[in-house]
């Protein structure tokens, strides 16, 4: 599975958008873009996924570059709930290998 | 509404004894997985399970052992607890086919003295 890069830490002001980065510069063409986010001392928790389209749903946005090299995680009005660390992934959508976690990025939202 | 939890949810222990955590989920669903979570590392996969009689060794699977005797529960072992091993265990399950979309209950807490 292709490793990612995503800056360590971010602060965002709450009620504005957060834009997370994450660079997979060798992902390959059968490979998804997954997010989690783990806020403290709870277990992680699935945001969303896309493969090459973007992707919305109720928490989140996703959008992918049109090479497929690096993705940006939107959460469009970040609250103080979404202070957490966030987890970009790289893996096949199916196969028999788990989820592999990074270091991730650890978003503060500040009032 | 279903769900995975995990059982203790903290726990203390000395070192040489040997612990069981429990993990549960009413999902149905056959893969499971145990993570381990410590300062510096992030979450490090320990053993999983593709269905019942089934199990695989993860990353860090050394002095951890599981057993999958039915598809609800998911029991990991440490055979002799060390130090070392003082940590935070997440457990999580996922449907066949959908690894990684992922439930992670909500965490055991081992501290080993």
């Amino acid at each position: 599975d292709a490793k990612t890069t995503q800056p360590t830490s971010m602060d965002c002001a709450e009620g504005r958008a957060a834009n997370l980065p994450c660079n997979h510069s060798t992902i390959s063409g059968n490979e998804y873009v997954y997010w989690y986010r783990q806020i403290h001392s709870q277990g992680p928790q699935y945001i969303i996924h896309g493969l090459k389209n973007n992707e919305t749903n109720e928490m989140a946005s996703l959008i992918i570059t049109e090479d497929r090299k690096s993705s940006t995680l939107i959460l469009p009005h970040a609250t103080l709930r979404d202070t957490a660390v966030y987890y970009c992934i790289v893996r096949r959508n199916s196969g028999n290998t788990p989820l592999v976690f990074g270091k991730g990025t650890r978003l503060s939202v500040i009032a | 509404d279903a769900e995975i939890t995990q059982s203790p949810r903290h726990k203390i222990t000395e070192t040489g004894r040997q612990v069981t955590l429990a993990c549960h989920q009413t999902w149905n669903h056959n893969n499971m997985f145990w993570y381990r979570q410590d300062l510096g590392h992030g979450l490090r996969l320990i053993h999983y399970s593709y269905g019942v009689q089934d199990t695989n060794k993860g990353e860090v699977s050394d002095g951890y052992s599981v057993s999958r005797s039915n598809t609800e529960d998911l029991p990991l072992t440490l055979e002799s607890a060390a130090s070392s091993q003082t940590s935070v265990y997440f457990c999580a399950s996922s449907e066949s086919g959908r690894e990684t979309e992922a439930f992670f209950g909500q965490g055991t807490r081992l501290t080993v003295v």
